[in-house]
């Protein structure tokens, strides 16, 4: 088991531009996280799934964002039309129950830089 | 809605002298508290957390946390830092029950001197 890895670990792109992050969780877990972490605060909770369906979505997720987990593996968050205020570090997480005090288990992240 | 409070955004402590980070949280039933640590290029950790059974929680790497309900808290301590010790610190909570979305403090990066 080699942990939550996360591709690409840095994305640097245009404003306006469509960028795509790529989260592998841990095998067989299955709760699936994703989270935005902007310099000096904590992170902000975007989505999470459940198997491959989608339980909540904070309102932080515009329709610019979306999220899927087809076959209930590995996550994809797709930002379209980029714009400055969406340079953050994405990170995704994964749990393997149910219970709001399991552990969620992180991946190092994708830093994502809007010019 | 559920919140923590992290006073001090940064803490500088001597290697040795005794580690102490704050957390306050906001709920009207007892909740889920953690403690995570980012280690700088590093995904978050869990260091502890409380879930209930017992109001002193011991962690990894010799930390622990005192969960305190007359006082809304779930305050960080190491006896003695360390160097590796240096890091960012968040607090985070989570309903009583079934699973809800886990938030998250701003963090306390904790220095190290030697």
């Amino acid at each position: 088991d080699t942990g939550v890895s996360q591709n690409p670990r840095h994305k640097i792109t245009k404003r306006g531009q469509n960028v795509t992050f790529r989260c592998d969780p841990i095998s067989e877990h299955n709760r699936l996280y994703w989270y935005r972490q902007t310099l000096g605060q904590g992170p902000e909770f975007l989505t999470y799934f459940q198997n491959e369906a989608q339980l909540e979505k904070s309102r932080l997720l515009s329709d610019r964002f979306s999220a899927e987990r087809p076959k209930g593996s590995f996550s994809t968050l797709e930002i379209q039309r980029t714009e400055q205020g969406d340079s953050a570090m994405y990170l995704c997480a994964s749990s393997e129950g149910q219970r709001g005090d399991d552990e969620q288990f992180f991946g190092p992240g994708t830093r994502l830089t809007v010019l | 809605a559920q919140s923590v409070t992290q006073l001090g955004s940064h803490v500088s402590v001597s290697e040795g002298a005794l580690v102490l980070l704050r957390c306050n949280y906001s709920s009207s039933v007892p909740p889920y508290l953690f403690w995570y640590v980012q280690y700088p290029n590093q995904g978050l950790q869990l260091l502890l957390k409380y879930t209930s059974a017992a109001t002193l929680v011991k962690g990894i790497n010799g930390f622990e946390a005192e969960f305190k309900k007359s006082e809304t808290s779930f305050h960080l301590t190491k006896p003695s830092a360390h160097m590796s010790d240096a890091a960012e610190y968040f607090c985070a909570v989570t309903p009583f029950g079934g699973y809800q979305k886990v938030t998250f403090g701003t963090g306390t990066k904790l220095q190290v001197i030697p």
